[in-house]
């Protein structure tokens, strides 16, 4: 079993809509999380972490059930340039140990005009 | 400030070829790392480094080599190129403290016929 997992998509949504990505994760001591998004052929970026209270970054909701292993990403009101890969990542130890950072496989995002 | 250089962007290997992967970053990151990334499987971490003289394996190390001889160079070597190593490879730094906030370069595609 993957330790990240995610529905690789591909969603499909017209501009202005609303979208949900859902992410799970085996290991219940997991410490922290995190979105990248990254764009065909490009390297992936830090999009925004996500915090046990929820947290929102404009247009993009992100929130943590830690009972469940789920992290979710809400994106709001579309934009063409959302179009992209987006990556759950989760952090399985705490501190900064970078061995322990899992990626998921990916959610590809399309918006269309 | 160019950040996380990575060098060659395509690579064709023989079998049993070896070769280095370069990179180098000019931010002064203490966390570097390798990760390769293949269709369905998500990014996955082959080595890292939390600082110059110490590295350690991640989840994928076989088949490579790393050293870190300066806080910018952490050079990736493929000892004896095979099929499966085929992939696009991607570099990361990280400062330290914020393992989650990895600045990538830009990937090498690489083929091992």
């Amino acid at each position: 079993r993957k330790e990240v997992e995610q529905d690789p998509g591909p969603f499909n949504v017209p501009e202005g809509a609303t979208v949900a990505f859902n992410c799970t994760y085996s290991n219940s001591a997991s410490q922290s999380f995190f979105w990248y998004r990254q764009d065909c052929r490009k390297e992936p970026k830090l999009l925004m972490s996500v915090y046990s209270s929820g947290n929102e970054d404009g247009r993009f909701t992100a929130q943590l059930n830690r009972a469940s292993q789920y992290i979710s990403l809400l994106i709001r009101d579309s934009k063409l340039s959302d179009s992209a890969t987006y990556l759950c990542v989760v952090n399985m130890a705490g501190g900064s140990t970078l061995g322990r950072l899992y990626f998921g496989r990916g959610t590809q995002l399309t918006v269309w005009p | 400030n160019a950040g996380v250089t990575q060098t060659p962007k395509f690579q064709v290997l023989k079998t049993g070829q070896s070769m280095t992967l370069q990179c180098a970053q000019d931010m002064n990151h203490e966390y570097m790392s390798w990760y390769r990334q293949d269709p369905g499987m998500g990014l996955r971490l082959i080595h890292y480094s939390v600082g110059a003289g110490i590295t350690d394996q991640g989840e994928v190390p076989n088949g490579y080599n790393v050293s870190r001889s300066t806080t910018e160079d952490f050079p990736l070597r493929l000892l004896s190129a095979a099929p499966s190593q085929t992939s696009v490879y991607f570099c990361a730094s990280s400062p330290q403290g914020r393992v989650e906030k990895l600045f990538f370069g830009s990937g090498t595609q690489l083929s091992v016929l």
